[in-house]
């Protein structure tokens, strides 16, 4: 089956811009979930969908970031407008059971 | 709030040596994962150890679980570079598909 796939792999914009990163699930897989990891630091969960609903939402780190998830399908993860410790690399993973699939990640620096 | 401790934060060990890296949890947790995660590419799952006394190996890697002490482990036997990478714990929370909650990582470095 095919994976988890994350675009861009690699974003680099200035402060003040807006970026968005888009996730395509597992076919079938009706969680899905956007985690980051600052430079450094452990990885954290921002937020969490079943199909298309926001089922948990708490780590999302202010209102300049917006989830969607069109469907139940892909999810897009929007950064506007972004700062500079936005930056670091975003991924996603989606599940069915108790197995978690990852995808690559989206590295976004803020400059 | 569910908190992970791992450690080491670096290990660098010579080739053929064996050693074990430590994740410690807080609270009650169903299950608990390890992951690889090599520079610039996804995290890969290793192993998902889902009761008490769960012990699974894969090649050169053995994890184990005791939900009693809230502690995991991820032994590495006769270690090869090729085992270089990032090492992750991560536990789910009770009833599970919910969120991970993940340890700062571990970065592990063979030595030839």
């Amino acid at each position: 089956e095919a994976g988890v796939t994350q675009f861009p792999s690699h974003s680099v914009i200035e402060k003040g811009q807006t970026v968005t990163l888009r996730c395509d699930p597992i076919s079938g897989h009706d969680n899905l979930y956007w985690y980051r990891r600052v430079m450094g630091k452990e990885i954290k969960f921002l937020l969490h969908f079943v199909k298309e609903s926001k089922q948990d939402e708490s780590g999302m780190p202010n209102n300049r970031f917006l989830a969607e998830r069109t469907g139940g399908t892909y999810s897009t993860l929007k950064v506007q407008p972004a700062e500079l410790e936005d930056s670091g690399v975003y991924f996603c993973a989606s599940s069915s059971g108790p197995r978690y699939t990852f995808g690559s990640g989206t590295r976004l620096t803020v400059v | 709030e569910l908190k992970v401790e791992q450690n080491p934060l670096f290990l660098s060990m010579q080739e053929g040596k064996n050693y074990t890296i430590y994740c410690n949890y807080s609270t009650t947790s169903d299950r608990l994962y390890w992951y690889r995660q090599d520079p610039g590419k996804s995290l890969e799952s290793l192993f998902v150890l889902l009761s008490n006394g769960a012990v699974k190996q894969e090649g050169r890697l053995m994890a184990s679980l005791d939900t009693k002490a809230r502690l995991s482990t991820l032994h590495i036997t006769a270690a090869v570079h090729d085992l270089s990478a990032t090492y992750f714990c991560a536990v789910d929370a009770v009833g599970g598909n919910e969120k991970l909650t993940f340890g700062t990582g571990t970065r592990l470095t063979i030595i030839p």
